[in-house]
């Protein structure tokens, strides 16, 4: 099956700093690709989408500024927490819907914790 | 708007018991496809089984089995001869042909004791 790295797995950070979480498609390029964040025992909640070459589209309630998207190549989406608090602290999860599938199928990366003191 | 309920928050089984996990959603699309995801301790996502919403028969993957009810909009997961392995959130989820990104239960935390 098809592989998607997430890095790191496991940040903690101060509150006010900055955070990347790097989303790598292994094995095939995506023009898109999914962010999704997880509260403890709570369902996955869609972000955003991420397009390679254009911006990414956001759901409803979720900052913008607060959470940037960049899809700098086929391969690697990123999402950067930006000023993080603590209400930020989360599991981050991307996946990508390899081309040709045709099933709406996703591959998730492993995730990332984010914890933010 | 597209919904999908799991109304079963935990469940418990047996090894070597099975079990079923219920699903329900709501869309006016006619094409979507369904699956079910599993996520274990290690929070990664893997796919269970999926099905086709056009396709009548139930899909099956080895231990793990569907009944797909179209009218009535219900995806159930039958977990057959459980194994200790098998304890895990389970999330069903959907997606439409117009649509591009899954939307997700919330989920059936199972286990699966000795």
């Amino acid at each position: 099956g098809a592989v998607v790295s997430q890095h790191p797995s496991w940040v903690i950070c101060k509150s006010g700093t900055s955070v990347k979480i790097e989303c790598r498609s292994l094995d095939f390029q995506a023009t898109t690709m999914f962010w999704y964040r997880q509260f403890p025992k709570q369902s996955l909640m869609l972000m955003a989408t991420s397009n390679e070459g254009s911006k990414a589209t956001y759901e409803q309630g979720v900052e913008k500024d607060k959470f940037l998207i960049n899809h700098a190549s086929l391969t690697l989406s990123t999402l950067t927490v930006t000023s993080a608090h603590p209400e930020d602290s989360s599991f981050y999860i991307c996946s990508v819907s390899p081309p040709g599938t045709g099933d709406g199928e996703l591959f998730f990366g492993e995730g990332s914790r984010l914890t933010v003191l | 708007a597209q919904t999908v309920t799991q109304s079963q928050p935990e469940m418990s089984v047996q090894e070597a018991e099975t079990v079923t996990l219920s699903c329900t959603y709501d869309t006016s699309e006619s094409n979507y496809y369904l699956f079910w995801y599993k996520q274990p301790p290690s929070r990664q996502m893997i796919l269970v089984i999926r099905q086709e919403a056009y396709k009548q028969q139930n899909a099956t993957e080895n231990r793990f089995s569907v009944n797909f009810q179209k009218a009535a909009k219900s995806f159930s997961l039958k977990i057959s001869d459980s194994q200790l392995g098998d304890t895990a959130m389970y999330f069903c989820a959907f997606v439409t042909n117009s649509g591009y990104a899954l939307n997700f239960g919330k989920g059936t935390s199972l286990l699966v004791t000795p």
